[in-house]
């Protein structure tokens, strides 16, 4: 079984487009991450949570809005999508932020027109 | 920030044959990931390490983080090691930051 999902596993959209990227894990941690790989950047932090609040955010650009409804959930939000975010968005979880081991999702590979 | 240096960038190998990755990363560390990544974009976390070695399989891994480095060794290498290995310093809050990686082919 699957503990770390990401839907969906696929995303096609138009520039200027808006879209939602899913994560739920079952592992039972407490932390949670979004990563990014592009074919033009090595893999890339761009958040982490820690009990639903956010904790550091690497990104630049408020078009990425992370979005915790439930402990085990972490949706990304990108808003206003450029062709330059098309990447694979990879959710990823700990038992508790400060070095624990990370766990990885399959990722979301977004393409954006 | 912290950085990381993989070595080498790419390796073929024959299947049989033994292979050395490197990983030095720039600031302290107190834990340290290897990952592989499957050539269809999988994460699989291979170890994670505060200093010391440790060895699961064919794999070891060797970290000394007050010297800011890092191996993973592979011996007996099989088709089914190929894909692209990472190395990742834990950075507390700001989670993992990942080299660019070693690319492994292996050939029968």
């Amino acid at each position: 079984d699957p503990k770390i999902i990401q839907k969906p596993k696929y995303l096609v959209a138009v520039t200027g487009s808006e879209k939602i990227l899913i994560c739920e894990q079952y592992l039972g941690h407490n932390a949670m991450y979004w990563y990014r790989q592009s074919a033009k950047k090595p893999l890339e932090f761009m958040f982490s949570y820690s009990y639903q609040k956010l904790m550091d955010n690497q990104t630049a650009s408020s078009r990425f809005q992370p979005q915790s409804s439930k402990k085990n959930h972490l949706d990304l939000q990108i808003t206003a999508l450029k062709p330059d975010d098309s990447a694979t968005y990879f959710c990823a979880s700990s038992q508790d932020l400060g070095g624990y081991e990370q766990y990885f999702g399959p990722g979301t590979r977004l393409t954006v027109l | 920030g912290q950085q990381v240096q993989q070595s080498p960038a790419s390796l073929v190998l024959q299947e049989g044959e033994n292979a050395e990755l490197q990983c030095n990363f720039s600031s302290t560390a107190t834990r340290l990931q290897w990952f592989y990544q499957h050539p269809g974009g999988r994460l699989v976390s291979l170890f994670y390490n505060p200093s010391g070695t440790k060895h699961t399989g064919r794999l070891t891994s060797t970290t000394v983080t007050n010297e800011r480095r890092s191996s993973l060794h592979i011996s007996s290498s099989q088709t089914t090691d190929s894909g692209t290995y990472f190395c990742a310093p834990h950075n507390y809050a700001q989670g993992l930051t990942f080299g660019l990686g070693t690319r492994v082919s292996v050939f029968p």
